[in-house]
């Protein structure tokens, strides 16, 4: 059970849009659409942005959205503004004799 | 509304037993088609699955922790509860309680607490 790939970091500046990528293998995010994705502020709990690949929660902003192809799955982040800076992580089940779920390394968003 | 409410010692020794705690308020363990789980962040790394319970009682480990790791729940309490034991400097986290879609989804989660190892 490997983690899942993101890059440590990505920024952009208010208004733009960003995509964070989370790249796994065909025994996770390649097999399943059991993807999601969290936003971690510092001292506050992690809150779920996206779920199985595309869903957006109830209260969610529409700015965010998911998407995958192939092993790798992704977040866009539209029109950002300053609230969305925080760390990102992304998660899959993954195939094995039993429930398994893997986390990527994570992305520190920065609104520049 | 949901929510969850982690509770344990905040520092500990080495080859201790870590027991933590995830008060849910606002919904019922044992009525829900959900699993409860377990997710730590070691300081400056990433979240890391330790395990789920399903409402009926089965446990789902991380393969990497299995041997260390156990999760029940007292439903007259509403609590589910981790105990993680012989732990060491790596276990030093913060650790998180969620409502686990089983498949998919870790939500809500609580806030988390830090626990942390050291002699």
């Amino acid at each position: 059970q490997s983690a899942l790939t993101q890059p440590a970091s990505v920024s952009g500046s208010p208004g733009q849009s960003i995509t964070i990528s989370c790249t796994g293998t065909s025994s996770d995010v390649g097999a399943y659409s059991y993807v999601s994705w969290y936003q971690l502020h510092p001292g506050k709990a992690p809150k779920l942005m996206i779920y199985d690949v595309a869903n957006r929660p109830s209260g969610v902003s529409n700015r965010f959205s998911g998407s995958k192809s192939g092993n790798t799955a992704s977040l866009t982040i539209s029109g950002l503004q300053a609230k969305d800076e925080a760390d990102y992580y992304c998660s899959s089940y993954t195939s094995g004799i039993t429930l398994d779920v893997v986390f990527g390394g994570g992305t520190k968003l920065t609104v520049l | 509304q949901l929510q969850l409410q982690e509770s344990g010692p905040g520092l500990m020794k080495p080859s201790e037993t870590l027991s933590l705690t995830c008060t849910v308020s606002g919904g019922s363990i044992s009525s829900s088609s959900y699993y409860w789980g377990w997710i730590r962040q070691p300081p400056g790394k990433g979240l890391e699955w330790i395990g789920s319970m399903y409402s009926s009682g089965n446990t789902y480990y991380n393969p990497s922790l299995k041997s260390r790791v156990t999760i029940s729940v007292d439903t007259s309490k509403n609590q589910f509860s981790l105990d993680v034991n012989s732990v060491t400097a790596a276990d030093t986290a913060v650790y998180y309680c969620a409502r686990h879609g089983g498949l998919g989804e870790f939500d809500p989660w609580g806030q988390g607490t830090l626990v942390t190892v050291s002699s």
